[in-house]
């Protein structure tokens, strides 16, 4: 099975600290995820990875960067928390040779900023 | 505009009763519908995948339908049990399937 694992469920920092959300991966995936989960909006992407090293924006990539070092681990990173960065984050990575590119999430990590 | 519309948003059933949810999409290209099962706290879980070709795909209880010409698919669950209480996302994928559009799930309670 396909395991995708976060690398805390909850999470409390103050506005302006750096956070840093792990994601690992352990089905040699080359495509990884970061997506946030807001009630009412559902999931949206903030950034993707297709490759060690590479990184593509998604459609809410304004306050976060990523790193992706080795291909089994990609990294979130809020560079200045603010509290409208307050969500439920969730990882997920997925195959390329699957002809359906289906995405495995991982169990997500609930972020407060304070 | 790619969008992914689910109905009805919330839905209570009782124990044993057989429910659908719905899900229409304006996603172009068409690549792949999927739905996932979210339970609360957790990350979502693929239920079903079903390609252009396809139209309908069982999961257990779970019976997917998808109607490309009309861009609409449904999630038909049998014989709820309380461990159905979930949100169910459906997800179209777009292009190569490297893209996906969400929807926002329909919250599902199974009362006893």
């Amino acid at each position: 099975d396909v395991k995708v694992t976060q690398s805390s469920r909850y999470l409390v920092k103050r506005t302006g600290e750096k956070v840093f959300l792990e994601c690992v991966q352990d089905m040699d995936h080359e495509n990884m995820f970061w997506y946030r989960q807001d009630p009412g909006l559902g999931l949206r992407l903030i950034y993707f990875s297709y490759d060690v090293k590479m990184k593509e924006k998604g459609d809410i990539p304004e306050g976060y960067s990523v790193s992706r070092e080795k291909k089994e681990r990609f990294s979130l990173i809020l560079e200045s928390a603010s509290t409208n960065q307050t969500s439920m984050y969730l990882c997920a990575s997925s195959w390329t040779g699957s002809v359906t590119y289906e995405q495995y999430f991982g169990p997500g990590t609930r972020l407060t900023v304070t | 505009k790619n969008q992914v519309e689910q109905s009805p948003q919330s839905l209570i059933i009782l124990e044993g009763k057989n429910c659908t949810l719905q899900c229409n999409y304006t996603v172009s290209p068409f690549s792949n519908l999927r739905w996932y099962k979210q339970d609360t706290g957790r990350g979502p879980v693929s239920l079903t995948i079903m390609t252009f070709s396809e139209n309908t795909k069982s999961n257990g209880r779970y019976t997917a339908t998808l109607d490309a010409d009309t861009k609409q698919s449904s999630l038909h669950i049998t014989a709820s049990q309380l461990s159905d209480s979930a949100s169910y996302i459906c997800v179209v994928a777009r292009g190569s399937g490297y893209a996906l559009n969400f929807g926002k799930g329909t919250s599902l309670l199974v009362t006893p």
